[in-house]
């Protein structure tokens, strides 16, 4: 039973275009949300978050927005650059993290 | 300077044999964390202690067994190892137990079981 889904395994984009990655949830009692971002041989890093009072956190070249009643969130990563290649988990905290199944994002020189 | 280390990095054994998965973490975090990923990639939470405490016990068997000799380390191991234990374990820690600047996770211990 995948509480967080991440339903697109991978995705291509060109170097300098947006990459946005999809994350869906069913629990609506989580308020909390995390992307992680990983790459072969290492242990997830943590990328951005955002809480749930929120619909949108930005740092950087990532943003993360929120829409709570379709219970989905998307990273946007603008400009997209080649070392962004990496498996990216979107995760929901109730008393733990739980993570979805990931996303493996391969940029385009 | 690692903030999570696991050791080891890789592990292959046969199967029914103990063993065990070290992991330390220099952050002063208060919680602690075993994740396992599995064939599918799925990162699935087993066990979380606080200040040596456990505080979450998922469905895991009871084969396996955390041990928390002090908050810095929290150390996996496993009995009669079976051929579905084979995944990548990782360890994390976090600054409380409402994780909300996210977790610190190590580079994860590959678990070969033939």
């Amino acid at each position: 039973d995948q509480q967080v889904k991440q339903n697109s395994p991978s995705l291509s984009v060109q170097e300098g275009r947006i990459s946005i990655l999809n994350c869906d949830y069913t629990n609506s009692m989580f308020d909390y949300f995390l992307w992680y971002k990983k790459y072969p041989a290492e242990g997830p890093t943590f990328l951005i978050s955002i809480s749930s009072i929120k619909d949108k956190n930005e740092d950087g070249r990532f943003t993360v927005f929120l829409n709570k009643s379709a219970k989905h969130l998307s990273l946007h990563i603008v400009p997209s650059q080649p070392g962004d290649s990496a498996v990216y988990f979107c995760a929901a905290m109730d008393d733990k993290v739980i993570f979805g199944p990931g996303t493996s994002l391969s940029v385009i020189p | 300077d690692t903030a999570v280390s696991q050791t080891p990095k890789y592990l292959v054994t046969q199967m029914g044999n103990d063993k065990s998965i070290k992991c330390e973490q220099n952050l002063g975090h208060d919680t602690m964390y075993w994740y396992k990923q599995d064939s599918k990639k799925f990162l699935k939470i087993m066990f979380s202690y606080n200040n040596k405490e456990l505080i979450i016990n998922e469905t895991v068997p009871n084969r396996f067994s955390p041990k928390s000799p002090d908050k810095a380390h929290l150390n996996l191991h496993i009995n009669s190892l079976e051929l579905g234990d084979s995944a990548v374990y990782f360890c994390a820690s976090s600054d409380g137990t409402r994780a909300n600047y996210g977790y610190t996770f190590g580079s994860g211990t590959r678990l070969t079981v033939v």
